[in-house]
């Protein structure tokens, strides 16, 4: 069965970076997609950018541009997420979810558990 | 970016009901729309895809119309492990932008 398993919660302090790590088992890891979403509490969902685990290409939704990196390590099928410059507004939980890879499929039919990352000082 | 708004963003209904729930996306997309259902600390769950497609395991209460910028959401008998919050997402184009999710309660 497949399953998407996020690392732990984090603490970190403001203008650190956090790397959420997110661990796929249970099909080709390289046949999909990784994609990082973000809720805050009582928030909509809001998508962060993704990875074609296959080819290693990333995009990233503008907002989060320049302080967002997604990688990926086929060895271990596991997708990553780091973020800089952290905020207080960064506060929340991170998801990673599955997608295809091509028009059309870009939606999520398997979801991590979960990462609460919290920035405080 | 295009923006979603799904109405109402709350619904009181009762097991039995028929409940629907509409998004609309603010310029076309086709019918790359997807729904998911989410329970309070757990993640959300694909309910349909394609606007109309129900996902795999998912029940035949549920379903999906619309095309191009007004989709529906529709579950034809309530149930109590229905009670969740609802949100659509757009795949049409990036960034991928869901809505503000509705929020089914018990009446």
């Amino acid at each position: 069965q497949v399953q998407l398993v996020q690392s732990g919660a984090e603490v970190k302090k403001p203008g650190a970076s956090v790397k959420v790590s997110c661990k796929a088992s249970g099909y080709t890891f390289t046949n999909n997609g990784i994609h990082w979403v973000r809720q805050a509490p009582g928030q909509r969902l809001e998508w962060m950018g993704w990875i074609n685990a296959g080819t290693g290409n990333a995009r990233y939704s503008q907002k989060f541009q320049d302080r967002v990196t997604i990688t990926r390590d086929t060895s271990a099928s596991t997708a990553y997420m780091e973020l800089s410059n952290l905020r207080s507004e960064d506060t929340t939980v991170y998801y990673c979810a599955r997608s295809g890879t091509v028009g059309g499929t870009i939606f999520f039919d398997y979801w991590g558990q979960g990462s609460l990352v919290t920035v405080s000082s | 970016d295009i923006q979603m708004t799904q109405s109402p963003s709350t619904l009181s209904a009762s097991v039995g009901d028929r409940v629907t729930i509409t998004c609309r996306a603010s310029q076309s997309i086709s019918s790359w729309l997807a729904w998911y259902q989410q329970k309070p600390g757990k993640a959300p769950n694909l309910l349909i895809y394609k606007a109309s497609n129900l996902e795999s395991g998912v029940p035949l209460r549920f379903s999906g119309s619309g095309s191009g910028t007004d989709f529906t959401l529709t579950i034809s008998t309530l149930q109590s492990d229905d009670f969740a919050t609802y949100y659509c997402q757009q795949y049409n184009s990036y960034p991928l932008t869901f809505g503000g999710g509705t929020k089914v309660e018990i009446k």
